[in-house]
């Protein structure tokens, strides 16, 4: 059974370092990692989504790794700004599932001002 | 587009009625999702469906229940509610044509019940 475990599950830093988030997963047999945000009291939005694949995904100052073998995923979020506050969220798509998303528990980012 | 829909917003329940949440996107999604989500947990997948007249269960569907008669809408009922269905209810959905697409799955803004 898929198990997604994310550390640490809140992180405070200044405004302006970068920092990384990090997944784990217990089944490395996946279809895709996927990575949210979730604003307090709202739904998910999608940030990147990796391929099993693919190894890493980019859009803007957001960076997701995948290492299928580990059994880990890590967001790196550069130059951290206020408005990256917010809980991420990691969800595992197995391979043999239909779409049946895994998530982890979350990290509730902080950052500074 | 307005994506996907939930409503109501908000609800208080009292111990053995029921209810309906709903979900409908304008996407022209065919997988659509109920999830629940407790106080500093991740989501739990309740039921799933991949086209109109086609569900499953996922990970918790004991206590609720759904029907998918349109691509659009994905209603589900809660028949007697209990205090440990007090949660936040997700509806999401996906265009999923699995090896051609990717699966990302839009999420709707959710539903807050408690149940007393």
């Amino acid at each position: 059974k898929q198990e997604v475990t994310q550390i640490p599950a809140a992180l405070s830093v200044p405004e302006g370092e970068n920092l990384v988030l990090n997944c784990s997963f217990t089944d490395s047999a996946i279809y895709n990692l996927q990575w949210f945000r979730q604003d307090p009291g709202k739904g998910l939005t999608s940030l990147l989504l990796i391929q099993s694949s693919q190894r890493e995904q980019t859009s803007g100052r957001l960076n997701a790794s995948l290492d299928k073998s580990s059994g880990r995923s890590t967001l790196y979020i550069a130059a951290s700004q206020p408005g990256d506050s917010a809980t991420y969220l990691c969800a595992a798509e197995g391979s043999g599932a239909t779409n049946k998303l895994i998530f982890g528990t979350g990290t509730l980012l902080a950052v500074q001002p | 587009n307005a994506g996907v829909t939930q409503t109501p917003k908000f609800r208080i329940l009292k111990i053995g009625q029921s209810m309906t949440l709903q979900c409908t996107q304008d996407m022209n999604h065919n997988y659509m999702y109920w999830y629940r989500q407790d106080p500093g947990m991740g989501l739990k997948l309740i039921y799933y469906s991949v086209g109109a007249g086609i569900t499953d269960k996922g990970e918790v569907p004991n206590g609720y229940n759904v029907s998918r008669s349109t691509t659009e809408d994905f209603p589900l009922r809660l028949e007697l509610a209990a205090p440990s269905q007090t949660s936040v209810y997700f509806c999401a959905s996906s265009y999923s044509s699995r090896g051609f697409v990717a699966d990302t799955q839009y999420f709707g803004p959710g539903t807050r019940l408690t149940v007393l």
